[in-house]
Parts: C-alpha cells; structure tokens; sequence
C-alpha cells in the first residue's frame, strides 16, 4: 500500500513567518513529488514539482526533497493571509498514478 | 483546450436518478484521474485512464460508478440510481506523464447534490 502522510494541523503562523509544511511518503519506487494548494470551494492548484534530492526555490516558495529519509516539505517564505488554505503532498509511483495527503491546513494570522 | 474543462459545474439530482460527468483534458494528456472530495476532507482516488484504458479502477466505491474513455480524450464518469452519500465534489485532472510534464492539473470539479 503506498501511503502520502501529513499532519492535517491548523499549522498557524504570523504573517511575515516562515510556514513549514511537511509530508512523507512510503514507497522508496516513487520518483516524482508535487505540492498542491487548495483554496476553500476551489479545486487543487499545482505550486511546485520536485524531482531529484534536494532544494528547488520558485519564488517564496521552496521544495526539499529527501529520499533517504523519504520525506518531502514546502516552505513558504514571508506568508500572507493569502496563503491560508490547504496545502496537498502529492507523489507519482512508476510514472503511473498520482498518490495524495490527506492535506495540512495553513492559517497565515494578520 | 487550454485547462482541463468539466462539466456540468453544479448537478442536482433525485436518489435514484443516473448521472453523468464529463471531463475534458489537456490536449495532449495522455493520462486523466478522476476524485472525489466531500465536504472538508481529502481527495478519494476513484479511477486512472491511461488513453482509452483504465489500469487502475480500484477506487469506484461500487458497481453503481464506472467511467470511460474515448479517443484518449474525453472522460464520461457515470454514477447510477445515485444516494445521497454520492454528494461531493467530483474533480477530474490531466497529466502527459511523459518527459518533464508529469504535473496533473484539475478542473474546476463538478458538485453533485443529492436530494
């Protein structure tokens, strides 16, 4: 069973702070690593894709990927209000389907 | 097209009535999902057509869901003598899983109501 695990939260953070999502994954096969966001009533939106270990920047945001410890996150630099929403994991096994978080809830507070 | 395009956006249906969703990728993509989303809680996995093939129907809840490819386009998701625990959104995504495009993008989700 391949599994996409994340914290469900509230994760609430200041604006202007530095949010910190994270996800992991159960199958060492996967290859491909995405980020989602997902605004109440609206359907997902894709943030970043990450491939190969390591550090991938877009902006304020940045994607780790850590296969070793198959462990994934999202940064997000200096949030704003706008940035509240839910943030999806998800992960691609053998070029086929796409595996996905439950979700991690991100509240940027005033 | 230039997104993937659902439809009908809103869907209002009797217990027991067929109904049918439609979802039209990306030109191009060669793979297309369907999930659904109740209401606050994550994406359910239901179907994976790679063209006209489905190699993964794990996630149809029952026989009453089945769905279809044609022309490795368009999707037809159809859900028969509904129940009100079929309410949800149904979303429909894209992928061309080939080369550096592997990112599957959404349409706007078609909400169903069961009454």
């Amino acid at each position: 069973q391949k599994e996409v695990e994340q914290n469900s939260g509230p994760l609430s953070v200041p604006e202007g702070a530095i949010a910190s999502l994270n996800c992991t994954y159960s199958d060492r096969g996967s290859q491909s690593f995405f980020w989602y966001r997902q605004y109440s009533g609206k359907s997902p939106e894709l943030i970043m894709s990450i491939y190969s270990n390591g550090d991938k920047e877009d902006g304020r945001f940045t994607a780790q990927l850590n296969k070793a410890s198959q462990y994934v996150s999202l940064l997000i630099r200096d949030s704003q209000p706008s940035d509240s929403a839910t943030y999806l994991c998800a992960v691609i096994y053998n070029f086929n389907k796409f595996y996905f978080g439950s979700g991690t809830k991100l509240n940027v507070k005033p | 097209g230039a997104g993937v395009s659902q439809s009908p956006s809103n869907k209002v249906t009797e217990k027991g009535k067929d109904v049918e969703l439609r979802c039209d990728p990306i030109s191009g993509h060669t793979a297309l999902y369907w999930y659904r989303q109740s209401l606050g809680q994550g994406l359910e996995f239901l179907i994976y057509f790679q063209g006209n093939s489905a190699p993964d129907k794990s996630g149809l809840p029952s026989d009453r869901f089945s769905a279809e490819r044609t022309g490795g386009s368009v999707s037809t998701l159809t859900i028969q003598r509904t129940q009100q625990e079929d309410s949800a959104v149904y979303l429909c995504a894209s992928s061309s899983l080939a080369g550096t495009g592997l990112e599957a993008f959404f349409g706007q989700g078609t909400r169903l109501t069961v009454v």
